[in-house]
Formats: structure tokens, C-alpha cells, sequence
């Protein structure tokens, strides 16, 4: 158990709609990242954010959006979602604000847009 | 520039043997390389890293050679076991985030 939690761990929802996945990352973490895992595109980087601001963004579509909250825990939002963004949703956790830092994974959220 | 190739896609060891798998990246500015096992149902986990100031890095069984020159970097694991079954991911990044950039994994099986 890497100490980060990810809710929910299934979620199955229709084309157009919008939804939220939540990540509490381990005691004393600060940066919170999260990674999308598909099939035909593999593990990608989507957006880091340390201590409630955004540090870096990588392949992340307009349609998504995160934060991160004042108690650190942090929100990805998906909207007008497609077929495609059915994947495996990962975010980890770190302590500090750089790629050196040991990023610690949570569970994932199987998100399966039908 | 922001690929990393990744070889082979899925590998087959005897227990006791040596698994190896490459990567290899184009941007320069790269500067950590970081390599994570992933079992099935489970998120990846870090398993060694190393940054391009040094060719090599050990942690037990599992070795990183780095070649600067040439941008290439691999894993070796030593005296495979079946419990080292899972998918390998290479990926590297610059240190300050930016981008974590990810090979498309390698499968691998040890058979007992």
C-alpha cells in the first residue's frame, strides 16, 4: 500500500458527460500528479501540481482540469468525455517538487466511457 | 525529441537468467531516468533511477547502465525470479517536472 487513495476505483459514464476523480496523497506530500494509462498510448503524464499550485503540465487535453486543494488533496475533472479517454487514471504523490523525488502511486480509477 | 523508445515489448527469461531492457531518448535536456515495475491491478512503483552524471547504478539485483553519448539507458535484473513478472516502464524527465515522458512498457515474464 503506497498511502495514496484514489476514489473511485470504477467509474463507468456516457460520451459527453463530466466527471471527477479525487486523490489524497500521502501524509506530508506535497505534489500531487496524475497520469493517464491507456491501451494504445500508454503510461502519460497529464499535470503535477505541488502545494495547491500547478508545477507542470504535460499531455493534458482542455477538456480535463485539476486542482489541488488547501488540505492538499487534489481533483481531476474530465468533461465532454469520449470514447477514447476510457483508461486507467493513476495519481501519485511526492514530497517534494522534482522529478528526483520518489513519486509514490495510488491504485488508479478505471474510468470506461461507453 | 519528447519520445522514448523502448525494447523489446515483451521478454521471457528462465528463472536465474538476466532480463534486460533498453531505452533510449532524443531530447538532451533530459536529466533523470527513472524506471518503474508495474504489476497487474496495481499503479507502478519506482523501482531505481539515475541521473546521466553517472554510467551505472545498482540496488540489489536490478542494475541501470547509462551511455550519455549514445542516449540510451537499461535495466538489467540480475538472477530473475518469477515474482519479478510485471511490466517495466522506462521513462525520463528534466528535474524540475516539465514532462515525464514514458516508454511503452515491456512485459516481462520469468518462468519458473
Amino acid at each position: 500500500d503506497s498511502g495514496v487513495t484514489q476514489t473511485p476505483k470504477h467509474l463507468i459514464t456516457a460520451t459527453g458527460q463530466r466527471v471527477t476523480l479525487r486523490c489524497s496523497p500521502r501524509s506530508g506530500d506535497l505534489s500531487v500528479y496524475w497520469y493517464q494509462q491507456s491501451l494504445d498510448q500508454g503510461l502519460q503524464f497529464l499535470i503535477q501540481y505541488y502545494n495547491g499550485e500547478e508545477r507542470a503540465k504535460g499531455n493534458i487535453l482542455e477538456r480535463f482540469s485539476a486542482q489541488q486543494f488547501p488540505d492538499l488533496h487534489s481533483e481531476l475533472n474530465l468533461s465532454s468525455l469520449e470514447l477514447g479517454d476510457s483508461a486507467l487514471y493513476f495519481c501519485a504523490s511526492s514530497s517534494g517538487g522534482r522529478a528526483r523525488d520518489t513519486q509514490y502511486f495510488g491504485p488508479g480509477t478505471r474510468l470506461t466511457v461507453l | 525529441q519528447q519520445q522514448v523508445k523502448q525494447s523489446p515489448q515483451s521478454l521471457i527469461v528462465q528463472k536465474g537468467g538476466i532480463s534486460i531492457i533498453n531505452c533510449a531518448y532524443e531530447n538532451t535536456a533530459f536529466d533523470y531516468f527513472p524506471w518503474y515495475q508495474q504489476f497487474p491491478g496495481k499503479g507502478p512503483a519506482l523501482l531505481i533511477a539515475i541521473r546521466p552524471d553517472v554510467s551505472e547504478k545498482k540496488e540489489g539485483r536490478f542494475t541501470i547502465s547509462f551511455n550519455k553519448s549514445a542516449k540510451q539507458f537499461s535495466l538489467h535484473i540480475m538472477d530473475s525470479q518469477p515474482g519479478d513478472s510485471a511490466t517495466y516502464f522506462c521513462a525520463a524527465s528534466m528535474n524540475y517536472g516539465q514532462n515525464f515522458v514514458f516508454g511503452p512498457g515491456t512485459r516481462l515474464s520469468v518462468l519458473p
